[in-house]
């Protein structure tokens, strides 16, 4: 079983529609991120948190919640979604270590098409 | 804030030969990581670099880490279909920031 889990892995929806998708892990860790991938660009954070009392946006928040629901489960919502939200979505994890150490931990991804 | 770009954008090589892949930051970094992603896959971690001027070898990888600490590079050896794929940098600029920032990555085909 994959340590870093997403739900659901394809999703087709409609412009205005609420929209949540799920991360969790079973690393062990701390520190939870919500990336997206557009072709060409590369992955932008879009939020991250380093506990469940610490939320943090990233640098293309705008649109876009998430809840951190235990240590295990970071989830990221779309509260109406719009099509230039199609995208590929990564959740990641990264360990709580000493500064200049730790590497991301991604999940699968979860491929978002809004109509 | 932070910018990390990578060129070039893409990168079609016969097999056998050699590939690079370069990464410059618009500040000064603590570390940077580098990533690959296979098609339809997701990004994997390969190696992290801290040291100014630091270099590492992955059998056919070699990583390199800027005097200053702004620019890095990833070199292929005689490429193998096997190297296919997206190769992202992600920069992290100070200690304590927790943020890592990725470049816009380099897509690698091989042609057999």
């Amino acid at each position: 079983d994959a340590d870093v889990t997403q739900t659901p892995r394809n999703r087709i929806t409609k412009t205005g529609k609420r929209i949540m998708l799920e991360c969790s892990q079973t690393k062990g860790h701390d520190r939870m991120y919500w990336y997206r991938q557009d072709p060409g660009l590369g992955l932008r954070l879009i939020y991250y948190s380093f506990d469940v009392k610490d939320i943090n946006k990233g640098e293309i928040s705008d649109g876009y919640s998430v809840s951190r629901q235990a240590q295990a489960k970071f989830s990221l919502s779309l509260e109406s979604a719009i099509p230039n939200q199609t995208a590929l979505y990564f959740c990641a994890t990264r360990p709580t270590s000493d500064a200049n150490t730790g590497e991301l931990f991604f999940g699968e991804g979860s491929r978002l098409t809004v109509l | 804030g932070q910018q990390v770009m990578q060129i070039p954008q893409y990168q079609h090589v016969q097999e056998g030969e050699d590939f690079t892949t370069y990464c410059n930051s618009s500040t000064t970094l603590s570390n940077i990581q580098w990533y690959k992603q296979r098609p339809g896959g997701h990004p994997v971690f390969l190696i992290q670099l801290v040291k100014s001027g630091e270099v590492k070898k992955q059998k056919r990888l070699t990583f390199q880490f800027g005097e200053a600490k702004k620019n890095s590079s990833l070199h292929i050896t005689a490429t193998q279909t096997t190297d296919v794929g997206t190769y992202f940098c992600a920069g992290e600029p100070g200690a304590g920031s927790y943020q890592l920032t990725f470049g816009k990555g380099t897509k690698l085909s091989v042609i057999p």
